[in-house]
């Protein structure tokens, strides 16, 4: 069946650090693929998203690039801020089958950035 | 724009009693919305999805006596937890998806739920 695989934390980081979380998925056809963010108390924000292999989603200098060939959707951002403190979600929306147009979510990443 | 709001933001109530959820998209119409649960530090789980003007449809071990779904309009779904139990207590969040997001779903802020 459809998964998301997300590399555990949490991650704690100085500000201005590099920022990766990893992000795998298995899949039955080409699902579209998302990275929400979800602040303390607060529901799921819609970060950045991508629908075809190669695409590159981008927002808030975060990005995150459709790898097919690798089954990826890694999270990156050059600098961190102590506002990017949140739980980061990578989730697929089911491209067919039984599950067709559900999410799948991966288990979250917490992310701790430092003053 | 897709802005989704619920209703109320935390709610307490006693043992045994009902609770009513309200999730709204304020400038779309959302023909799809979705019902999820977060338990602490853990990801959501999709309850249910609710069609408008249809019945629900519940995921595997969901019990639909107990999570009430309607979807009367294009934009207000409701889930009202029925006799609920200390057990019931959880972070409930819903989503919701127009005619031109198919693959986008957009996210309430949540309502937390707390059960004596």
């Amino acid at each position: 069946g459809n998964s998301v695989t997300q590399m555990e934390g949490p991650v704690t980081l100085s500000e201005e650090a590099f920022l990766t979380i990893n992000c795998t998925y298995t899949a039955t056809g080409y699902p579209s693929l998302f990275w929400y963010v979800q602040y303390p108390g607060e529901g799921l924000q819609l970060l950045l998203k991508a629908t075809k292999a190669d695409d590159k989603g981008s927002n808030k200098g975060f990005e995150a690039t459709y790898r097919k060939e690798t089954t990826s959707f890694h999270l990156e951002k050059g600098s961190v801020q102590v506002s990017d403190s949140a739980v980061y979600f990578c989730a697929q929306i089911n491209a067919g089958g039984t599950s067709y147009g559900k999410l799948t979510f991966g288990q979250g990443t917490i992310l701790t950035v430092h003053p | 724009g897709a802005v989704v709001s619920q209703h109320p933001s935390w709610v307490i109530c006693k043992s045994g009693t009902s609770v009513k959820i309200e999730c709204r998209s304020l400038d779309f119409q959302a023909t799809t919305m979705f019902w999820y649960r977060q338990f602490p530090k853990q990801s959501l789980m999709l309850m249910a999805t609710s069609n408008e003007g249809s019945k629900a449809t519940y995921e595997q071990g969901v019990e639909k006596d107990k999570f009430l779904i309607n979807h009367a309009s294009l934009t207000l779904s409701t889930l009202t937890v029925t006799s609920a139990h200390p057990e019931d207590s959880s972070f409930y969040i819903c989503s919701a998806q127009g005619q031109g997001f198919t693959d986008t779903q957009y996210f309430g802020p949540g309502t937390r739920l707390t059960v004596l």
